[in-house]
């Protein structure tokens, strides 16, 4: 099955409003990574937080970490059109990369 | 310094034929994976390899698919007498070093269409 699970599994927004997708996952992690998807494309690596990061920043995107909750949460803010993407969470390290399900996302100009 | 090369970016073949899909990863990394996407849905994990040794094959499936990194040329994952439900996008990626931080560079993927 898989580690984790995107919430929610779409989300359309207009342009200039901020995105927040969520990540459950089941076991414990060394980390959690943020990948980008576009149609058709192959995977972009965003952002990556350790067990013992409760938030990390990166430009435009922020995510928080909960370990208590298995759980983290990515924030676009200030979406724009070029944001369209899937989002999928992985956790895992050298060996292997468990990737969620996906969060597709829309921003509408 | 390229990233992970796959090719063919698009194959296509009939039931029964066979499928071989190459990945190059990036210079100075000697750790690949291969991971499959069915369509509206994440990658699953299917084999993790080093030149010439597969570490890890626990998401491959039993028969007719199997992969190879030799010490020369690209990681190689060959998929047996394919069937329609083979169809799917195929990614590689790599990373350099042994590391539970390390991040994965992943390559544009084949998309695999059966007929």
């Amino acid at each position: 099955s898989q580690q984790g699970e995107e919430d929610p599994q779409a989300l359309s927004i207009q342009e200039g409003e901020n995105a927040t997708m969520n990540c459950s996952y089941k076991t414990s992690i060394n980390n959690l990574q943020w990948y980008r998807q576009n149609s058709g494309r192959g995977l972009v690596h965003l952002i990556l937080i350790r067990s013992n990061e409760r938030e990390k920043h990166s430009g435009r995107l922020r995510v928080t970490l909960d370990t208590s909750k298995k759980s983290s949460s990515l924030l676009i803010t200030a979406s724009r059109a070029a944001d369209t993407a899937s989002y999928f969470c992985a956790t895992g390290g050298y060996q292997k990369v468990t990737f969620g399900t996906g969060t597709k996302l829309q921003v509408i100009p | 310094n390229a990233g992970v090369m796959q090719n063919p970016r698009h194959l296509v073949r009939r039931r029964g034929q066979e499928a071989r899909l190459r990945c190059s990863p990036m210079k100075g990394h000697s750790h690949v994976y291969w991971y499959r996407q069915l369509p509206e849905e994440g990658l699953k994990f299917m084999v993790y390899l080093q030149k010439e040794n597969i570490i890890d094959e626990s998401g491959m499936p039993k028969e007719r698919f199997s992969a190879e990194f030799p010490k020369e040329g690209p990681s190689i994952l060959r998929i047996q007498q394919v069937v329609r439900g083979d169809s799917a996008a195929y990614f590689c990626a790599s990373s350099p070093l042994r590391d539970q931080n390390n991040e994965q560079f992943f390559g544009p993927g084949t998309r695999l269409t059966v007929l």
